[in-house]
């Protein structure tokens, strides 16, 4: 158990909609990560945010946004559904940056249909 | 842009046969991190290596730093089936974004 918590675990959902990914990240860790992974691709760096802050943006669509709230959870936002946005969205978690280790929740899985 | 490239993308080794997985970038690093995905789970964190030329040993596993900083690799000596999974290598260029390799995916024949 990484301490990274993450709802739902499964999601399924058609195309046109919004869903909302909540994160809890490990007590005492300021950074939160959105990591996306498609099924046998490697992990695309979405977005972080450190102590509420966006800290740095990677490939997230503009149909997508997240945020950090004051008590350090996280959510991103995935609106007018894909079919390709199908995917395992992790969240994870750290310290302070990316020099520090990161740990993983289990995972996100969304299909849209 | 600032890429890590990782070979081979799979790899199937019989048991007891070692396996070595690379990583490579174009620019140089402050540091790179590897982590190992089992089937049907996440990242999890193994290793970061910091300093040019460093090496450090887990058991069977032995990570290496490249001179410059520009690359890295994962040696597996004796493979066992528990070694099955992805292993990524994720590198730091300075800035905030951890960025992951493709992944190496290691299956053992028994």
């Amino acid at each position: 158990d990484s301490g990274v918590t993450q709802t739902p675990k499964h999601l399924i959902t058609a195309t046109g909609q919004r869903v909302t990914l909540r994160c809890s990240p490990r007590s005492g860790d300021l950074s939160v990560y959105w990591y996306q992974q498609s099924l046998d691709q490697g992990l695309q760096f979405l977005i972080q945010y450190y102590n509420g802050e966006e800290r740095a943006k990677g490939n997230i669509l503009e149909r997508f946004s997240a945020q950090q709230f004051p008590d350090l959870h996280s959510e991103l936002n995935l609106s007018s559904l894909e079919l390709g946005d199908s995917a395992l969205y992790f969240c994870a978690s750290s310290v302070g940056g990316a020099g520090n280790t990161i740990y993983f929740g289990e995972g996100s899985w969304l299909t849209v249909v | 842009g600032q890429q890590v490239m990782q070979i081979p993308q799979y790899q199937h080794v019989q048991e007891g046969e070692d396996f070595t997985t690379y990583c490579n970038s174009s620019t140089t690093l402050s540091n790179i991190q590897w982590y190992k995905q089992r089937p049907g789970g996440h990242p999890v964190f193994l290793i970061q290596l910091v300093k040019s030329g460093e090496v450090k040993k887990q058991k069977r596993l032995t990570f290496q730093f490249g001179e410059a900083k520009k690359n890295s690799s994962l040696h597996i000596t004796a493979t066992q089936t528990t070694d099955v999974g992805t292993y990524f290598c994720a590198g730091n260029f300075g800035n905030e974004k951890l960025t992951f390799g493709t992944g190496t995916r290691l299956t053992i024949i028994p």
